[in-house]
């Protein structure tokens, strides 16, 4: 069955500077791979996906995520942080052999300081 | 376009009772499901519905929970009795098809279920 790790719960990091998210998933011949953003008390909202073709994917809000089938990981990245992507982020996994059933990783915190 | 509607938003229920939740999806998405989220952790998918039929129950605790797409739009999901165990929020979320494609899952802003 597949799986999800998120391997940070928790990601502070000033505003302005760079972040990088982890996400790895337990291999599979193919997979789609996504990442969701929850704000609080809010519902999961789609950042970006990853289905096939080109391995950098852009998403909203100025993240991308790179497919890397060989170290099987999708992490998410942005350049520049805000106050405002201080949130919850999932990375979710789904195949073919799973019933294209999603699986949700227990989510990074991240907290962004001013 | 109006998102997932979920009500009630928050629910605080003694153990042993019954308690339903409420979701209507995006209009014209054929695919709904059922999450539960636990603190600290990722939703859990309960339930999938294709129209009105129930095809992945698979995580659905059988014995106390059930849920009902009657006319393949909005859906109910209840538990009966509630245990302490069930505290958590659940969500509801739609697409507009789910089996064999990709379809980006909308989501509602769930229910907190807080069992006493």
């Amino acid at each position: 069955a597949q799986s999800v790790t998120q391997l940070d719960s928790q990601v502070p990091v000033f505003e302005e500077a760079p972040v990088e998210l982890r996400c790895n998933y337990s291999s599979s011949v193919s997979v789609y791979l996504f990442w969701y953003v929850q704000y609080p008390n809010q519902g999961l909202q789609l950042l970006l996906k990853y289905l096939s073709g080109s391995t950098l994917v852009k998403g909203i809000n100025g993240f991308e995520a790179e497919f890397n089938k060989s170290q099987t990981s999708f992490h998410l990245r942005k350049p520049s942080v805000h106050i405002s992507d201080t949130a919850e982020y999932f990375c979710a996994v789904s195949d073919r052999d799973g019933g294209f059933k999603t699986i949700f990783g227990a989510g990074t915190r991240l907290f962004v300081k001013a | 376009e109006a998102g997932v509607v979920q009500s009630p938003r928050y629910k605080i229920i003694e153990k042993k009772q019954p308690v339903a939740f409420w979701c209507n999806p995006i209009s014209g998405h054929n695919t709904l499901y059922w999450y539960r989220q636990n603190l600290g952790q990722g939703p859990e998918l309960l339930i999938r519905y294709e129209n009105e039929e129930a095809v992945d129950d698979s995580q659905l605790p059988k014995d106390r929970f059930s849920a009902e797409r009657l006319k393949g739009v909005d859906s109910t999901l209840k538990i009966q009795p509630a245990e302490l165990g069930d505290s958590a929020v659940y969500l509801c979320a739609s697409s507009l098809s789910g089996t064999g494609n990709t379809d980006t899952q909308y989501f509602g802003p769930g229910t907190r279920l807080t069992v006493l």
